[in-house]
Order: C-alpha cells, then sequence, then structure tokens
C-alpha cells in the first residue's frame, strides 16, 4: 500500500482556481471510483470535502470539485478564499477494505 | 449531536502497549464500518485499520499487522485499538473516524495522542 502522490504545496490568489493532482496506482485510484478529499486546518480533525471521485457532502461548498482519469484523481477549488488555506489529502479504496492516503497537499492562499 | 471522542493517549516507551478507546454517540455505531487513521507530527494522514459492523471482518495497514488488533462493543458504543510492541514511528495523533465503506471517512474524533519514546 504505497501512499499515492500529490505536490507538496499548490498557491493561487484570491478568486483564483487551482487543483491539486493525486496520483496513485492501477490497484487504487485507477480500478475504483472511490477516491474522496479531506480538508485539515492546523489543529483540527480532517473534514471530508468530496467523496466517489466528485460527490459532494451536504453543506461543503460548491467551489470545490473532483474528478478521475486513469490512476489520477483531481481536486478543483474555484474562488479560492482565505479560509480555504489548509492541508488537503486525498484517499483512495485499495481493495480488501483497505484505504490508502496521498501524502497531502498544503495549500497557500497569496 | 455527532459526536466521536478518543482517549487513552499518552507516553509509552518502546515495546510498550496502549489501548485507545472511541466514545461514540449521534448515529447508530452499530450500523458503520469504523476506522483508525494517524497522523504522525508534521506528517499526512494514514489508514491504519479498520472494522465491520459487526466486527466479522477487520483490515490493517501493513505496518502494524499482528501488532495493533482493532475491536468494537456495539452494545457500548465504542471502538478500539490495542498497540502492542510500540515502535518509535508510532507516534502520532489517532483518530477515530466513520467508515461509511469504500474509505469514506465522514465524520472524525478529535484524535489523542500517543508518543512512543525511550
Amino acid at each position: 500500500q504505497s501512499a499515492l502522490t500529490q505536490p507538496a504545496s499548490v498557491s493561487g490568489s484570491p478568486g483564483q482556481s487551482i487543483t491539486i493532482s493525486c496520483t496513485g496506482s492501477s490497484r487504487d485510484v485507477g480500478n475504483y471510483n472511490f477516491v474522496s478529499w479531506y480538508q485539515q486546518h492546523p489543529g483540527r480533525a480532517p473534514k471530508l470535502l468530496i467523496s466517489e471521485v466528485h460527490k459532494r457532502p451536504s453543506g461543503v461548498s460548491n467551489r470545490f470539485s473532483g474528478s478521475k482519469s486513469g490512476n489520477t484523481a483531481s481536486l478543483t477549488i474555484s474562488g479560492l478564499q482565505a479560509e480555504d488555506e489548509a492541508d488537503y489529502y486525498c484517499c483512495s479504496y485499495a481493495g480488501d477494505h483497505a484505504g490508502v492516503f496521498g501524502g497531502g497537499t498544503k495549500v497557500t492562499v497569496l | 449531536e455527532v459526536q466521536l471522542v478518543e482517549s487513552g493517549g499518552g507516553l509509552v516507551q518502546p515495546g510498550g502497549s496502549l489501548r485507545l478507546s472511541c466514545a461514540v454517540s449521534g448515529f447508530t455505531f452499530s450500523s458503520f464500518w469504523m476506522a483508525w487513521v494517524r497522523q504522525a507530527p508534521g506528517k499526512g494522514l494514514e489508514w491504519v485499520a479498520n472494522i465491520k459492523e459487526d466486527g466479522s471482518e477487520k483490515g490493517y495497514v501493513a505496518s502494524v499487522k499482528g501488532r495493533f488488533t482493532i475491536s468494537r462493543d456495539n452494545a457500548k458504543n465504542s471502538l478500539f485499538l490495542q498497540l502492542n510492541s510500540l515502535r518509535v514511528e508510532d507516534t502520532a495523533v489517532y483518530y477515530c473516524a466513520r467508515d461509511t465503506g469504500w474509505s469514506r471517512f465522514d465524520l472524525w474524533g478529535l484524535g489523542t495522542l500517543i508518543t512512543v519514546s525511550p
């Protein structure tokens, strides 16, 4: 179970859109449409943003959207706001009831 | 109100043991898989283990297999993680999370810190 690959950091100015990639393999991201994304502010518990590649739970802003192509999933944040500055993690189902997270991406709002 | 409250963390020496608990309220505990996810200081999230609604199926990340045991008591709405043969690299905040299936963690506790140090 190797960790999924995310860029260490992504930055953008308020109002801009940014995209965070999450690259796995044919054993996880490429084999299942069960990719989720989490937002974590410093000292806080993670919060579910996206599940099943592109589904937003109730209460999550529609500025967050997810997609997947092959072994790579992506999270796009549109209309970037100061409150979006946080760490973001992808997670994929990897079979046999196991999950695997990405290494995390720090989003900075310039 | 939904709550997941972890307890049992602390400082332990390498080779030692700890038992974590997660007290759940606000949803039907016995209807959901549950999981433990950890985060080493300054590092990313790592799925550690999960357990089926009735406890009949369990999964572990390779690095903890044979050392950690996940269990649950549906009568007491509680999730547990027994950690044995602890290593320095097990130092982390351990989160209890509801797993709605396919590694979708929609509810999280605040976490409990385990520090493994000589």
